[in-house]
């Protein structure tokens, strides 16, 4: 079955700590895509990554990186030197055997 | 701006009332895809659905609805709202195939529906 897994609820740091949203996901296809999206307090729905089964190249985007590591079938999401304007609930998402699986999100809040 | 256009933004009802939320996808996209989000939860999938074809159903209610039409904006109608049914309704479109594809989905800004 087709889970993703998004433990951490709730995250409160201090602006400029750098902080990571963990996501792991289950599928038992070999051929996979991941996703990350931020859902700032406005609501709206911003894509940020997406990442293939077969590309496990870290990526980094400014402040934000990624760590893919299949062996522990894990698509991390790290935020350097985080900002207020990161506050925001973040989803992980799944696509697999044609189906979409989204991860419960975390919520990230950024404290001044 | 994701490209995705959703209309209206906000609507305050009734309950017992029927409402339609519109949706027009990027350009070129042919898949459309339904999303509820109620408060401070995560995304609900409703329906999924590709060149006027339903492609997948999620959690939809029967008394909800939608369809897409010829040049592939999509509604979703619905009717005999409950105050549960107050929640935030996400259109989406992806340049996927038919099948699922690998692309991400872009969201509208969604449509903020309280049923009082």
């Amino acid at each position: 079955a087709q889970k993703v897994t998004q433990a951490q609820t709730e995250i409160s740091v201090v602006e400029k700590e750098d902080v990571t949203l963990d996501c792991v996901y289950e599928t038992r296809d070999t051929t996979y895509y991941l996703f990350w999206y931020k859902q700032p307090p406005s609501g709206e729905l911003v894509f940020l990554i997406r990442r293939n089964s077969f590309d496990e190249q870290n990526e980094i985007s400014g402040r934000y990186s990624w760590n893919f590591q299949k062996s522990t079938s894990s698509f991390n999401f790290t935020i350097t030197a985080s900002q207020v304007v990161d506050s925001a609930v973040y989803f992980c998402a799944l696509r697999s055997n044609y189906q979409l699986i989204w991860g419960a999100g975390t919520k990230l809040i950024i404290k001044p | 701006d994701s490209g995705v256009t959703q209309t209206p933004k906000h609507l305050i009802t009734a309950t017992g009332q029927r409402v339609t939320l519109r949706c027009s996808p990027r350009s070129g996209d042919l898949s459309v895809y339904w999303y509820q989000q109620s408060l401070d939860q995560g995304l609900q999938f409703l329906i999924h659905y590709y060149n006027g074809e339903e492609r997948a159903k999620g959690n939809i209610l029967e008394r909800f609805s939608a369809q897409q039409f010829p040049d592939l904006h999509s509604e979703l109608n619905l009717s005999s709202l409950e105050l549960g049914d107050s929640a935030l309704y996400f259109c989406a479109s992806s340049v996927a195939t038919s099948s699922g594809g690998t692309g991400e989905l872009f969201f509208g800004e969604g449509s903020r529906l309280t049923v009082l």
